[in-house]
């Protein structure tokens, strides 16, 4: 599997449901990020955590990390039909200077 | 709240033709980036730039790519020979350091090659 690989790939719930979100990556990193895409649009900074966190949390957004796994998670609480778009984690592996994202999910928040 | 900008947000060009895609980085910011994604497809990095050099390129930026931040405002992507497979979204970034900071992304440039 590919550094920053992320499940499901789709996941459709209703308004008012928790929607989870997983990553997976390979190498050891400082930092995971969690971005968000609107259909055809710039990507929006949602959070960062660290690699010494383990829990962080912003407004109904609810990321983990488990570097022992090498994974992540990012909650969304009572979801909105306008949190309907795709969601990437991107990894900063230590030594580098760069962002790897992952392929995706893609959220639809059906009102 | 300062962005980053780009333009323009979409350039239709022909095969072969050199384009320069343009970056307004966040004022403060002192590391740049360029990114790209092709449609339906996962973000790729391309370039980092720091202190007026490059600090780290992706196999997919050779030598038809390059990278200038002209004066102290603007940060550029330029394709020397676009080919069809260049046609994607092409994202600027800029972060106030290197890891340990998110990194700001514009809204992006929509590279069309005919």
């Amino acid at each position: 599997s590919q550094q920053g690989e992320e499940d499901p790939q789709a996941l459709s719930i209703q308004e008012g449901e928790n929607a989870t979100m997983n990553c997976s990556y390979k190498t050891s990193i400082n930092n995971l990020q969690w971005y968000r895409q609107n259909s055809g649009r710039g990507l929006v900074h949602l959070i960062l955590i660290r690699s010494n966190e383990r829990e962080k949390h912003s407004g109904r957004l609810r990321v983990t990390l488990d570097t022992s796994k090498k994974s992540s998670s990012l909650l969304i609480t009572a979801s909105r039909a306008a949190d309907t778009a795709s969601y990437f984690c991107a990894t900063d592996p230590k030594g580098t200077d760069k962002l790897i994202f992952g392929t995706g999910t893609r959220l639809q928040v059906f009102p | 709240e300062p962005e980053v900008t780009q333009t323009p947000s979409h350039q239709v060009t022909q095969m072969g033709q050199e384009v320069i895609l343009r970056c307004v980085p966040i004022s403060n910011h002192l590391y740049f980036y360029w990114y790209r994604q092709i449609l339906g497809q996962k973000v790729e990095f391309l370039v980092s730039f720091y202190n007026n050099e490059i600090s780290e390129k992706s196999e997919i930026f050779d030598d038809q790519f390059s990278v200038e931040r002209p004066d102290g405002s603007n940060f550029t992507l330029k394709i020397r020979s676009t080919k069809l497979e260049d046609s994607a979204m092409y994202f600027c970034a800029s972060s106030k350091s290197r890891g340990g900071t998110e990194a700001f992304f514009g809204q992006g440039t929509r590279l069309t090659v005919v």
